[in-house]
């Protein structure tokens, strides 16, 4: 089956410091989704970008499916952007398939 | 609003007793989703069901069961058989080839 490898798998800021998150996925995907996990355990959907680039606030991601991964990149980092950030991958385009989710970088942003 | 809802949040039980969790969606999703989650670690696949009274187990199902008897539900059932079942479990839906959405996720702490 597909792979998702993310990179680094931690990471810790300075509050204002930016930062870009890597996913890399090991066969053609037609969508790919990024989550925040919060310290609660809540899962957010922060983009669903199968290609080209989309913004949301301080966030933004981009997806370049032919070389097979995505950056989300983190401008201005506060201490609520700590967290998991999962990427995720389905590798069908088909109702109900089973999406494959990278193991997570765990951001930590200090005050 | 709509949304994906699970229940109970929080749940403790003695070894060797079934518990089961409830989670219901109100988005017409066709595609429901139960996800374990251990402290640390990435999402791993329990079950999911693409349309009613049928589902596919998925990475790690021994130990769990699943029913989907209308479009709305899709119960989990932690048996006895589950060796470890003291983790966090979260359910998602999704339409067709669409953003997967997820609940706010169930602790069940087994004594």
């Amino acid at each position: 089956g597909i792979q998702v490898e993310q990179s680094p798998p931690d990471l810790i800021l300075q509050e204002g410091a930016n930062s870009t998150l890597r996913c890399n996925f090991s066969d053609s995907v037609n969508n790919l989704q990024w989550f925040h996990q919060n310290p609660w355990g809540q899962l957010i959907n922060l983009f669903y970008i199968p290609s080209g680039t989309k913004q949301n606030g301080r966030l933004s991601a981009t997806t370049v499916a032919t070389e097979r991964y995505s950056l989300l990149y983190i401008s201005s980092s506060q201490t609520t952007d700590s967290g998991v950030y999962f990427c995720a991958v389905p590798p069908e385009e088909t109702s109900g398939s089973r999406l494959t989710f990278g193991e997570g970088t765990q951001l930590t942003v200090n005050p | 609003d709509g949304g994906i809802t699970q229940s109970p949040k929080y749940l403790f039980r003695k070894e060797g007793q079934n518990v089961t969790l409830s989670c219901e969606q109100n988005l017409n999703h066709d595609a429901m989703y139960w996800y374990r989650q251990d402290p640390g670690q990435g999402l791993r696949l329990i079950y999911y069901s693409q349309i009613v009274n049928d589902f596919q187990k998925g990475d790690i199902a021994e130990g769990y069961s699943v029913s989907r008897e209308k479009k709305e539900s899709f119960p989990l059932t932690v048996t006895s058989a589950q060796k470890n079942p003291t983790a966090f479990y979260l359910c998602a839906s999704r339409r067709g080839p669409g953003e997967l959405f997820f609940g706010e996720g169930s602790r069940l702490t087994v004594l």
